[in-house]
């Protein structure tokens, strides 16, 4: 199948700091990427959806300036924690999908951030 | 709106007995359904795809069927291995883009 690569695989920083994590289809172009976010013994939950070149679409609840999308390219997709603070340590996964909606998504083998 | 649920939450089984994992879904008018692993602390790998037109999928050990009717999916895995020890995900798009709504997903532990 194809390959998502994500990057750090993981990053503790200090409460106030910035943190970006990548997300690069590595074979395919991904017209759509999607970012979720894991917490510990729950399932995943959608955070937005991004689509190359258009602003982030983002799931009720989700503040946008603090999570920062943007998708540059066809293969690259980044999230950016603004301010992060310890409630925003979790394990953050993207997923990247084809041209049609029907096509599967490939995840990334996930960031787990920690905020000290 | 799409909701997905997984019976049961854990499963423990000896070597060598099959797997039937179950996977429910509100909305029938779904566009495929997707079954994935995750290891812990790992991320998703996608097992079986099945299109809304489709009524099972098979890979190897791995057999899933879609009933769109009764809106249920089960995974069969055949003669379990330890190394299928894993949290097992399934997940239906919610709506055209692709967005998937994930089951809680079914804790498996295969004992040698």
């Amino acid at each position: 199948g194809a390959v998502v690569s994500q990057h750090p695989s993981w990053v503790i920083c200090k409460s106030g700091t910035s943190v970006k994590i990548e997300c690069r289809s590595l074979d395919f172009q991904a017209t759509t990427m999607f970012w979720y976010r894991q917490f510990p013994k729950q399932s995943l939950m959608l955070m937005a959806t991004s689509n190359e070149g258009s602003k982030a679409t983002y799931e009720q609840g989700v503040e946008k300036d603090k999570f920062l999308i943007n998708h540059a390219s066809l293969t690259l997709s980044t999230l950016t924690v603004t301010s992060a603070h310890p409630e925003d340590s979790s394990f953050y996964i993207c997923s990247a999908q084809g041209s049609r909606s029907t096509d599967t998504q490939y995840f990334g083998p996930g960031t787990r951030l920690t905020v000290l | 709106k799409q909701e997905v649920t997984q019976i049961p939450a854990a499963l423990s089984v000896p070597e060598g007995e099959n797997l039937v994992l179950n996977c429910s879904f509100t909305d029938s008018a779904i566009y495929n359904l997707q079954w994935f692993r995750q290891d812990p602390g790992k991320g998703l790998t996608s097992l079986l795809l099945i299109q809304s037109s489709q009524r099972e999928q098979t890979s190897g050990r791995l057999n899933a069927s879609l009933d769109k009717s009764s809106g249920r999916s089960t995974l069969y895995i055949a003669a379990s291995q330890p190394g299928d020890s894993a949290t097992y995900l399934c997940a239906a798009p919610t709506d055209s883009w692709g967005k998937l709504q994930f089951g809680a997903g079914t804790q498996v532990v295969v004992t040698p």
